[in-house]
């Protein structure tokens, strides 16, 4: 079974800074997408990140990126000049990879961080 | 482009009483999928519809079903509601046998039983 452990509850970081979001995960799979999503106030579920398990470099979108280290099965997001926006839940998440490179399957979630971003 | 649509957006109902909430997928995707999140939680998968079948379920009672229709919109089901069943459910869409992919999420269902 797949599990996904976020251990901060809760993160604060100064309006420009960068940040890390702790995310650690156990699979039997050989093969395993792991996303990031932002979820403000509102409750829409923002997509943020990818990395797979196979990829050899750390992914990369704009001010996001993930700090994938696969022995220690751990995959943390950094935020590089936090901005006011930024503030809500951030959740990590995995996904099991068919053969063929497919995916079907369920997401499992992290119990999510909250962000806030002091000015 | 439209989104995940869900409807509604609130919902208050109370213990034992049935409940359908609906959900439209972003244009262009075949497949959703439902996770319930309890306050403070991260979501839980509930289960996936693709071409109007049961694809894949979740850890919940058969007090929680599904359907599909051809339009690809879905609905979740809930029977002889209880307290615990209050959570944000949101629905999820993507095109079946891509590769890997992000799921798109509607901004959810909030429902209450008291």
């Amino acid at each position: 079974a797949q599990k996904i452990t976020q251990t901060q509850p809760g993160m604060f970081v100064q309006e420009k800074e960068a940040v890390t979001l702790d995310c650690t995960y156990d699979t039997s799979d050989p093969s395993y997408g792991l996303f990031w999503y932002k979820q403000p106030s509102s409750g829409e579920m923002i997509f943020l990140i990818y990395q797979g398990s196979y990829d050899q470099q750390n992914a990369t979108e704009g001010r996001y990126s993930l700090n994938f280290q696969k022995a220690r099965k751990s995959a943390n997001l950094v935020i590089s000049a936090s901005q006011l926006g930024d503030s809500a839940m951030y959740f990590c998440a995995m996904r099991e990879i068919q053969a063929g490179g497919t995916s079907y399957g369920k997401l499992t979630f992290g119990q999510g961080t909250i962000l806030t971003v002091h000015p | 482009d439209a989104g995940v649509t869900q409807s509604p957006t609130h919902l208050i109902k109370t213990r034992g009483q049935q409940v359908t909430l609906r959900c439209s997928p972003k244009s262009g995707h075949d497949t959703v999928s439902w996770y319930q999140q309890a306050l403070g939680q991260g979501p839980q998968f509930i289960f996936q519809y693709y071409e109007e079948e049961e694809r894949q379920r979740g850890n919940f009672p058969d007090r929680f079903s599904g359907h599909q229709f051809p339009n690809y919109s879905s609905e979740l089901n809930v029977n002889a509601l209880l307290l615990g069943d209050s959570a944000l459910y949101l629905c999820a869409s993507s095109l079946w046998g891509l590769p890997v992919q992000k799921l798109f999420f509607g901004s959810g269902t909030q429902l209450s039983v008291l």
